[in-house]
């Protein structure tokens, strides 16, 4: 079947300006979750959904950052206000339970110049 | 706070040798460990998932071992081949779920 799909792939900005990152989970999943991995560094988590709520969100960087899922599927992580330092690789994980293996998309590299 | 260790960063073999890459972790308290590999510009793929009440799994070619009390859990790749050339990272679970990521290890194996 599918896997996780991840759009944009690639995502140029400038500074200032705010960017949507689209997660398409595996069909059925009903945990989805946020990672970051920047330039040097290892992998971030950023957020976690369980159906449509958000029960940890202890990894987002800031303010500017939110992030919603709908319908139980489709998850939507939004920055504001990009900074340079948001510059890195955005990655989608999905699973069937919150315990299960997580299924990784393929990122969203976001530059912000 | 748990902490994820890989060790060594980086290796290069020759193609057929028999390998190992290890993971450490701080907090022995952890609910299961999964062994990711990524591929230059890719995400990741899951190779191995290992719960705590697990010692072993095994996949074709690729073994993992779990042992939980000392914080160690070993990645072995028998007969290795130059498509095994990728970064593998560990990653541990403890009771919330969230995946802490190591730092991965970098292997290349050349012909």
């Amino acid at each position: 079947g599918a896997g996780v799909s991840q759009s944009p792939s690639n995502k140029v900005t400038e500074k200032g300006k705010d960017v949507e990152l689209r997660c398409d989970p595996i069909s059925g999943h009903t945990a989805l979750y946020w990672y970051r991995q920047s330039l040097g560094q290892g992998l971030e988590f950023l957020i976690y959904f369980q159906g449509n709520s958000a029960p940890d969100k202890s990894g987002l960087p800031s303010d500017r950052f939110s992030a919603e899922r709908t319908g139980g599927s489709v998850s939507t992580l939004t920055i504001q206000r990009t900074q340079q330092e948001d510059s890195a690789v955005y990655l989608c994980a999905s699973s069937q339970d919150r315990r299960e293996t997580q299924y990784f998309g393929p990122g969203t590299r976001l530059l912000v110049l | 706070k748990q902490e994820v260790t890989q060790i060594p960063a980086a290796l290069s073999v020759p193609e057929g040798e028999n390998l190992v890459l290890n993971c450490s972790f701080t907090d022995s308290a952890i609910y299961n460990l999964q062994w990711f590999r990524q591929d230059p510009g890719k995400g990741l793929t899951s190779l191995l998932l290992i719960q705590s009440s697990q010692r072993e799994q095994t996949s074709g070619r690729l073994n993992a071992s779990l042992d939980k009390s000392s914080g160690r859990s070993t990645l072995y790749i028998a007969a290795s081949q130059p498509g095994d050339s990728a970064t593998y990272l560990c990653a541990v679970r403890n009771n919330t779920d969230k995946l802490i990521f190591g730092t991965g290890t970098r292997l290349q194996v050349f012909p």
